[in-house]
């Protein structure tokens, strides 16, 4: 039960900006989301996460709406390399926190020349 | 370490026997856990660890499945009597206490059940 909806795949050109889409409408308010991505081959990596405010790291921004029901994930200059499966996860955060981290099936991105 | 390292890479092994795979946290990371990735699928939660308390087992696909961590550092993970369907990349992760950087992988061990 990965509570995240993802696209299956998405293409993008070499350079541009890459958008990821997400919703996790059922999100609760002590629930944060987290980006990790997994380029073939490898174990997965974190990229980003945030509550409510937007977020930006070396990395890409998170854009997460007003009624956090979904968000985004920018990586404002796509190159051949940022080809991976995105994922989207929500994961509360506080004294009872597990720890999981559910991984749903993600977004595969194609970045092409 | 500067990340974490899991051993063996790769593992080959017969069905019906025992394996132990190795994961080796990066230093002072007292969360723990491990992962596995059939071919083609996303990651499966198998198990948690965080500092002293009781393990989160319960991704644990059945009872040949164990896990343990020694001295709140490097964690085994054994599957006794193999089967072919546990095959599969068996990823950890280590973080911090809280957590809030997220998770740091490692490259996974390769699991191929014959």
């Amino acid at each position: 039960d990965a509570k995240t909806t993802q696209p299956p795949s998405m293409d993008c050109a070499e350079g541009r900006a890459a958008n990821l889409p997400c919703n996790h409408s059922t999100i609760s308010g002590n629930e944060y989301v987290y980006w990790y991505r997994q380029i073939h081959s490898q174990g997965p990596q974190y990229i980003i996460h945030g509550l409510k405010n937007n977020e930006t790291n070396e990395m890409a921004s998170l854009i997460i709406t007003e009624d956090r029901k979904s968000s985004t994930l920018i990586l404002p200059h796509a190159t051949l390399r940022d080809t991976a499966v995105y994922y989207c996860i929500v994961r509360p955060h506080g004294s009872s926190n597990t720890g999981k981290l559910i991984f749903g099936q993600g977004t595969t991105l194609q970045v092409k020349p | 370490g500067a990340g974490v390292s899991q051993s063996p890479s790769n593992k080959v092994t017969e069905k019906g026997k025992d394996v132990e795979l190795r994961c080796d946290p990066i230093s002072g990371h007292t969360a723990l856990y491990w992962y596995r990735q059939s071919l083609g699928q996303g990651l499966e939660f198998l198990i948690y660890f965080q500092g002293n308390s009781a393990p989160d087992k319960s991704g644990l696909p059945s009872d040949r499945f164990s896990a343990e961590r020694t001295g709140g550092s490097v964690s085994t993970l054994t599957i006794q009597r193999t089967q072919q369907e546990d095959s599969a990349v068996y990823l950890c992760a280590s973080s911090l206490d809280r957590a809030w950087d997220g998770y740091t992988f490692g490259s996974g061990t390769r699991l191929t059940v014959v």
